[in-house]
C-alpha cells in the first residue's frame, strides 16, 4: 500500500471549514483513498473514501486532484465534537486480502 | 456501532504468562484485523485474516500470534507476555475485498507488569 504524509496537527475555529490535507503521491491506479477519525482513545471511525472522483457524505467530503497524489478532507462546519486525529489512508482493491495501514494522521483541534 | 465486540475491555497481567485477546463480530464479515496502538505510532497491524483459518502477519506481528476457527471468532494471543506488549488492542472488521470500510472494536487495554 502506498505511503501517505499528513501534517502532524492543524487548528480550526469551530463552525469553519476544516480543510486536511494528505499527500499519496506514489499511489496506484487500483489503490483507493480513505479516511478516519480517532476520538481520544475510541476505536477509529470510517469517515469517506474514493478513487478519483469527488466524494460527499453526511460527515465530510473528499477532493482528490485529477493526478491522485494529494486529496483534501473537508468537514464543511467544524465543531467541537470534530476534534480528533484524522488519518488519510491508500487501500488497493485487490490482492487475498486488504490490509489498512495507517500513518500516524494529523491532530485536528477545534476552538472555540 | 457495527456488531464487534472486544474482551476483556482492560486486562492487567504477568511477564511470562500467556493472554488471550478475543474479538467477536455478528456481521458475517469476512476480513478481521488485529492492531496495537501506542504513544507516537499510531495504530500498527499485527495479524489480520482473510477467512477462517486463512491469516497473514501484519507488521509487528513477532511475539503474537491468532486463530480464526469460526467466522465470527479472531483471536489475538501473546504466548509470553513482555512489557514491551502493553499497549491499546483494537480489532476491526471489513465486509469484503476491494472498498469496503473497516469497523473498529471499543479496544482492549493490555498492561504487562
Amino acid at each position: 500500500d502506498a505511503k501517505t504524509t499528513q501534517p502532524p496537527s492543524m487548528d480550526c475555529a469551530e463552525g469553519r471549514a476544516a480543510n486536511l490535507p494528505c499527500n499519496h503521491s506514489t499511489i496506484s491506479g487500483n489503490e483507493y483513498v480513505y479516511w478516519y477519525r480517532q476520538i481520544h482513545s475510541q476505536g477509529p471511525q470510517y469517515i469517506i473514501h474514493g478513487l478519483k472522483n469527488n466524494e460527499t457524505n453526511e460527515m465530510a467530503s473528499l477532493i482528490i486532484t485529477e493526478d491522485r497524489k494529494s486529496s483534501t478532507l473537508i468537514l464543511p462546519h467544524a465543531t467541537l465534537r470534530d476534534t480528533a486525529v484524522y488519518y488519510c489512508i491508500v487501500r488497493a482493491i485487490t490482492g487475498t486480502a486488504s490490509k489498512l495501514t495507517f500513518g500516524t494522521g494529523t491532530r485536528l483541534q477545534v476552538t472555540l | 456501532d457495527a456488531g464487534i465486540t472486544q474482551s476483556p475491555r482492560h486486562k492487567v497481567t504477568e511477564t511470562g504468562t500467556p493472554v488471550t485477546l478475543r474479538c467477536h463480530q455478528t456481521e458475517n464479515h469476512r476480513y478481521m484485523y488485529w492492531y496495537r496502538q501506542d504513544p507516537g505510532h499510531g495504530l500498527r497491524l499485527i495479524h489480520y485474516s482473510y477467512g477462517v483459518k486463512d491469516t497473514d502477519k501484519g507488521e509487528v506481528s513477532d511475539g503474537y500470534s491468532v486463530s480464526r476457527s469460526k467466522t465470527e471468532d479472531f483471536l489475538l494471543t501473546l504466548e509470553s507476555a513482555t512489557s514491551s506488549q502493553t499497549s491499546v488492542y483494537f480489532c476491526a472488521i471489513s465486509g469484503r475485498q476491494g472498498a469496503a470500510e473497516a469497523f473498529f472494536g471499543q479496544g482492549t487495554r493490555l498492561t504487562v507488569v
